[in-house]
């Protein structure tokens, strides 16, 4: 099993611009979540889907969209990039109920938003 | 919705010192507790958690206690390595309403002296 995967690693963006951060899990896990990581501030949630179909906000939804059509796919999309944005971004899964179970997560997208 | 805090921030400990982090919660309803390690450039891996239903779990040099009246939950890690250096994150999830998700805390970086 791959686990979670993400890409791209890295990308650098202009303000304004969009993009989509991928996310696929191979596991087969009902629980997805997308997570942003600034220096001193922890992980902060963006968005969650407890299943294909269905999604709902998170800490800091603002300037994200998420979709899920499939099990496997949780992509995240930025509709008009800011330099607020600049972060590290981890898509994490999870068995089961999912939030209340060990978070999978993926290797990362480190983004810079200039 | 939940708040969790992390203290300290930051932490230095001489090898095969005992090292301990704390956190407090809001929601009197969580009721599952994870700690993360996250080492430098890499993705949160989960290192143990806690339900509400027990006071304290261990595993060989890492144990975490609980204790719902104040809120409160912290980890405790013996005989400390230089592997153990890494970034150490909280988290707490309620079971039922609102946000399924966790919340973490800020982290704290801890720095074992070999």
């Amino acid at each position: 099993n791959a686990g979670v995967t993400q890409t791209p690693k890295f990308q650098v963006l202009k303000t304004g611009q969009s993009m989509t951060l991928q996310c696929a899990q191979d596991m087969n896990h009902e629980y997805m979540s997308w997570y942003r990581q600034d220096p001193g501030m922890g992980l902060r949630l963006i968005h969650y889907s407890v299943g294909a179909g269905i999604t709902d906000q998170g800490e800091v939804p603002n300037g994200y969209n998420v979709s899920r059509s499939t099990t496997e796919d949780f992509p995240l999309r930025l509709l008009s990039a800011a330099p607020s944005q600049t972060s590290v971004y981890f898509c994490a899964s999870s068995p089961g109920t999912g939030w209340d179970n060990e978070q999978f997560f993926g290797p990362g997208t480190r983004l810079t938003v200039l | 919705g939940e708040n969790v805090e992390q203290h300290p921030s930051t932490l230095s400990v001489q090898e095969g010192d005992s090292a301990v982090i704390k956190c407090t919660y809001s929601d009197s309803a969580s009721n599952y507790f994870p700690w993360y390690k996250q080492e430098l450039g890499k993705r949160p891996q989960l290192i143990i958690d806690i339900r509400s239903n027990v006071g304290e779990k261990k595993d060989q040099r890492i144990a975490v206690t609980l204790n719902k009246t104040a809120k409160h939950f912290s980890l405790h890690i013996t005989e400390t390595q230089p592997e153990d250096s890494a970034v150490y994150f909280c988290a707490a999830s309620r079971p039922d309403t609102g946000r399924r998700a966790l919340t973490f805390g800020s982290g704290t970086r801890l720095q074992v002296q070999p």
